[in-house]
């Protein structure tokens, strides 16, 4: 049972041009937390969101909360070739440490 | 400091043999993971520790045994490896206190098995 699911699986788009990655669920999560993996790494984290509607940005990435605490979205703005890579959403239920990941987002940015 | 590191990088098994991955971190975290990835399917957790002495069944546990050797290292092993546990393993820790629960990622062990 997939209890996150993150849309889209892949996504090829020119230099400059903006998206968005959406993670949702129907299980309400004590956080959220946004990796990035490049081929042949382990996944590193990009950031992490606690509060509902909360919203971070990080450079030309901005990643939000949803109010209910069940679905966050990852916006790139102007995106990059070195933005390439896949994106992992993952949501914490309590303070156990225990995580559950999203499919994850391939994303290809062509110069 | 090294953070999370895991050896072998590649391994090749033929069905049913044995194997360890070994799994160590010296960041002082009391939380460790293991987990599979495969494509399309995000990272599933197998095993993990939440301190020394600990450990407990993850989502796909069957197949695997978990070993936390002390609070640096964590070894998973495959007693008798078959073709569906071809996937990449990594191995993970998490920085404590946890609030937020963000772990920090070893590079992978990509095992193949015939």
């Amino acid at each position: 049972t997939q209890l996150l699911e993150q849309s889209p699986q892949f996504l090829s788009i020119q230099e400059g041009e903006n998206l968005t990655v959406y993670c949702n669920s129907s299980s309400v999560f004590s956080s959220l937390q946004w990796y990035r993996q490049e081929p042949g790494e382990g996944p590193v984290l990009l950031v992490t969101v606690v509060t509902g509607g909360e919203v971070k940005k990080l450079k030309r990435l901005t990643f939000q909360f949803g109010d209910a605490r069940k679905d966050s979205s990852l916006h790139i703005t102007a995106a990059q070739p070195g933005d390439t890579g896949l994106y992992l959403c993952a949501g914490a239920k309590g303070q156990g440490g225990k995580l559950i990941f999203g499919q994850g987002t391939e994303l290809s940015v062509k110069p | 400091n090294a953070g999370v590191t895991q050896t072998p990088k590649f391994q090749v098994l033929k069905t049913g043999q044995s194997m360890t991955l070994q799994c160590a971190q010296d960041m002082n975290h009391n939380s460790m993971y293991w987990y599979r990835q495969d494509p399309g399917m995000g990272l599933r957790l197998i095993y993990y520790s939440a301190s020394e002495g600990t450990t407990d069944k993850g989502e796909v546990p069957n197949g695997y045994n978990v070993s936390r050797l002390n609070k640096r290292e964590f070894s998973l092993r495959l007693e008798s490896a078959a073709p569906s546990q071809t996937s990449v393993y990594f191995c993970a820790s998490r920085r404590d206190p946890g609030l937020g629960n963000e772990q920090f990622f070893g590079p992978g062990t990509r095992l193949t098995v015939l």
